[in-house]
């Protein structure tokens, strides 16, 4: 098996930054990719590939990665970027597709 | 506009079986991975299995390999996801993803669909 660890939760002021991390063992080989999901919705794609940004989302998300960690960076959160955020990857063999537990971030 | 469309809702009893869809539109269907993900109530993501319209090619994660079946029509552009015989813990909210074949970005979702399996 193969697991991805996230903090449970984050807390922030308005115009703070947010930063979660996903530690995975195949991170330093493997990408990492987060998604947002607000309460009763669907996920939503924030970054891909570890740094890239999708078309829409706002220039305040970023992501990075080193060693086993990759972290998602929410630079001035927002009262409307409190959503549950998960991390996503695969393991070293590429065939094993998880996502992490999950971190709720609030931002109050 | 790219578009994933799942059936709706469900309430279904123990041992009942049933089949979910996923209609995919604005984009060519058989050139994209379509995933299933899990929710259970409160809980988070789980990765279900995935499927290659184009050659239906399958792959389940490891905790629900032999309990449910992918499959695709992609005449319809269609993928599903079924249950022989449901249980209570199968109740959860059941969302498709489309995953690109080069990278492996999952950028667009269904609106997920919600099975409640009770007696």
């Amino acid at each position: 098996s193969y697991e991805l660890t996230q903090p449970p939760s984050v807390s922030v002021s308005p115009g703070q930054t947010a930063r979660i991390t996903c530690s995975g063992d195949a991170l330093p080989k493997k990408y990492a990719y987060w998604y947002q999901q607000k309460s009763g919705q669907a996920p939503v794609l924030v970054i891909y590939e570890d740094s890239k940004r999708p078309s829409g989302i706002p220039e305040r998300f970023s992501g990075s990665s080193s060693g086993t960690m990759a972290t998602l960076t929410i630079s001035g959160a927002q009262v409307e970027d409190e959503a549950d955020y998960y991390c996503y990857s695969t393991d070293s063999s590429g065939n094993l597709w998880v996502f992490g537990g999950g971190t709720k971030l609030t931002v109050l | 506009e790219v578009q994933l469309v799942q059936s709706g809702a469900e309430v279904k009893k123990p041992g009942e079986s049933l089949k979910i869809s996923c209609k995919g539109s604005g984009y060519s269907f058989t050139s994209y991975w379509i995933g299933w993900v899990r929710q259970m109530p409160g809980k988070g993501l789980e990765w279900m299995g995935i499927i290659y319209p184009g050659d239906s090619d399958t792959r389940y994660s490891p905790s629900f390999q032999g309990q449910v079946t992918i499959s695709a029509d992609k005449s319809i552009s269609t993928a599903y996801l079924q249950w022989s015989s449901l249980k209570a813990s199968d109740t959860a909210m059941y969302y498709c993803a489309r995953r690109e074949v080069v990278g492996a970005t999952v950028d667009y979702w269904g609106q997920g669909t919600l099975v409640t399996v009770s007696s």
